[in-house]
């Protein structure tokens, strides 16, 4: 049974520090997305990419955020510093091109 | 901008009804929509994709429709039951953009006893 994975699936940290979320997406799926999710905003797209390259990040906060693709079989996303404000769920999804999106179960970040 | 509205935002009903949960989109040049599921504290779980060529997918009891034109789909659940209880969100995946998802702020369904 494929599925998309994400690590940690909770983290706490402090304000300032550095976090990094890492996500396995399905094998053989060449577009990968991260999204965030808040009560005030709901579900909002942050980065994809498509066969390891990025093709937008236009909803990343650009000063303290990056994604990236090491491998195919890795996506990662980092923030730093962090912020109260970035405390969401995000999730990360991978697919293929005109098919379903496929969800992992979401890392939940706290920032204090 | 593509804009995404879901009503009713919140819908309670008795074990056993159908239900019509509805989604609106402004833009009509979609690749196509897609219907997902969450539960509490949970991911989301893809329900039903329908291209844009298509009218409706079905799976199950549930049944999708999508009227591109007047930028509407509906979600049909027959024979509600209380497993049925979560947030229903729907999706649509922009031409522009390589298919970049854009979400409503969902519909929370509760299937009482």
């Amino acid at each position: 049974d494929a599925r998309v994975t994400q690590t940690p699936r909770h983290k706490v940290t402090e304000m300032g520090q550095e976090v990094t979320m890492r996500c396995q997406p399905i094998l053989g799926h060449n577009t990968v997305f991260w999204y965030r999710q808040t009560m005030m905003q709901g579900l909002e797209l942050l980065a994809y990419f498509r066969n390891r390259a990025p093709l937008d990040d236009s909803g990343m906060p650009k000063d303290r955020f990056s994604a990236e693709m090491p491998d195919a079989t890795l996506a990662t996303l980092k923030i730093q510093p962090s912020e109260p404000r970035d405390s969401a769920v995000y999730f990360c999804a991978s697919g293929l091109v005109t098919y379903e999106q496929y969800f992992g179960p979401g890392t939940r970040l706290t920032v204090t | 901008k593509q804009e995404v509205t879901q009503i009713p935002a919140a819908l309670s009903v008795p074990e056993g009804e159908n239900l019509v949960l509805n989604c609106s989109f402004t833009d009509s040049a979609i690749y196509n929509l897609q219907w997902f599921r969450q539960d509490p504290g949970k991911g989301l779980t893809s329900l039903l994709l329908i291209q844009s060529s298509q009218r409706e997918q079905t799976s199950g009891r549930l049944n999708a429709s999508l009227d591109k034109s007047s930028g509407r789909s509906t979600l049909y659940i027959a024979a509600s039951q209380p497993g049925d209880s979560a947030t229903y969100l729907c999706a649509v995946a922009l031409i522009q953009g390589a298919q970049k998802l854009v979400f409503g702020q969902g519909t929370r369904l509760t299937i009482n006893p």
